[in-house]
Parts: structure tokens; sequence; C-alpha cells
């Protein structure tokens, strides 16, 4: 079973069109819940930690808010240089000093 | 400050060969670690270093080794290759948690025929 999931695989929006990507985990002893933006031929980019259910933080037109099960980046009026790939990760108690990835989220924005 | 930086950008190997994938950082991080990313999947994580002379296997470590010598460098060996080490792999750094910030580097395309 994936340890951490995330939705939709890919998402297509017009520019200005608001939308929401999804990341839920199963752990228990959740340490810290990442955000990283991958552009295509790059090496990850860092966005957001988030360490506790209720916490919310933001950068230009994304939020990421946190759950005990899941965590949202939410979009807010997209622009086409905000397409890429967006991967969620998890550590944990149980992972010791691992990070566990999601698949990640294609996000397409066309103007 | 360059960061984290990976050679090659590609490779093509041939099966039964090895090669040696560098990765040095100069952000005097003492967490290093090496992941592979394959098409629709998450990024996995092979060997990593909580500072000069400790390492320790990640989910896929099978194919693999490293070694740690200083802070700066890590460098990642493969022993006769195979088809399924075909991926991009990704050398990653952190201070001096897991849970905090990670740095990557640009990647290294590999395929082996």
């Amino acid at each position: 079973e994936d340890q951490v999931t995330q939705s939709p695989e890919a998402l297509r929006l017009q520019e200005g069109e608001s939308s929401s990507l999804n990341c839920s985990y199963t752990v228990s002893g959740l340490r810290g819940l990442f955000w990283y933006r991958q552009d295509p031929g790059k090496g990850p980019e860092f966005l957001f930690t988030l360490y506790s259910a209720g916490e919310e933080k933001e950068k230009e037109r994304l939020k990421a808010t946190l759950t005990k099960k899941e965590s949202f980046l939410h979009i807010t009026a997209p622009k086409p240089e905000d397409s890429a790939t967006y991967l969620c990760a998890v550590q944990a108690v149980e992972y010791g000093n691992k990070l566990v990835f999601g698949a990640g989220t294609i996000l397409r924005v066309k103007s | 400050n360059a960061g984290v930086t990976q050679t090659p950008k590609f490779r093509i190997l041939k099966i039964g060969q090895s090669m040696t994938l560098q990765c040095t950082q100069d952000m005097n991080h003492n967490y290093m670690y090496w992941y592979r990313q394959d098409p629709g999947m998450g990024l996995k994580l092979i060997y990593y270093s909580v500072g000069a002379g400790i390492t320790d296997k990640g989910e896929v470590p099978n194919g693999y080794n490293v070694s740690r010598s200083t802070t700066e460098d890590f460098p990642l060996r493969l022993e006769l290759a195979a088809p399924s080490q075909t991926s991009v792999y990704f050398c990653a750094s952190t201070l001096d948690r897991v849970d905090t910030e990670a740095f990557f580097g640009q990647g290294t395309r590999l395929t082996v025929v």
C-alpha cells in the first residue's frame, strides 16, 4: 500500500482558474510534510514544510494546508509559469532518516 | 553558491559496465542522499549519509554502493549495470536533519542498454 498518495496525477487549468492538489498519507508519527516543485529536466525545488495539523503556509499564488491525514496545495489564479510537477513528501518517526515521496501531480496551466 | 552539483548529466552504459555518479555540495551540509526517479513514480531513496564516514541503506540499495570520505562529496557507485537501473538519479543534501529543506542537484539521466 502506498504510504503517500497524490491526486490527481495530472491537472490542466486555464490561466486564472484556481484549484487544489491533494497529498494523503497513512503514517502515524508525522514529523513533517514537504511540498516541492519540479520543472522538466531539473531537480526538485523546495516550497513548504508543514509540521502539524492546522498549519498553513503561503508563497505567492500557492498555499499549503495540513490535516491529520492529508495536505492540500491550493493554487490561486495560476499563471503558465506555475506549470510543473508538484511533489509531496512525508517524514515520519517510523521512517527514521528517510523521506517518502508521492508520485507527483503534473500541472499544466494554459494561457 | 553552487549548491549541489552532479556529474555527469547524461550517460549511456552497457549491461555489466560500472560507473560512479559524482555529487558535491558547498553548503557544509551534514546529511546527503541519493534518490532515483522513475516515470510515474515518486523519488526512491537509495542511500543516505548523516556525516563523513557514515552511510546507510535506503529503500532500494541493491546494485549500488556509496562512500562519504568528506562532508562535501557523496559519490554513488553502480557495479555491473543492469537495465533496471535506467533512471534519473538525484543527489540531495540537508543541513543537519532529514525534516528540513532539501537541496537537490540537477540530476543524472542514466540509460543502461
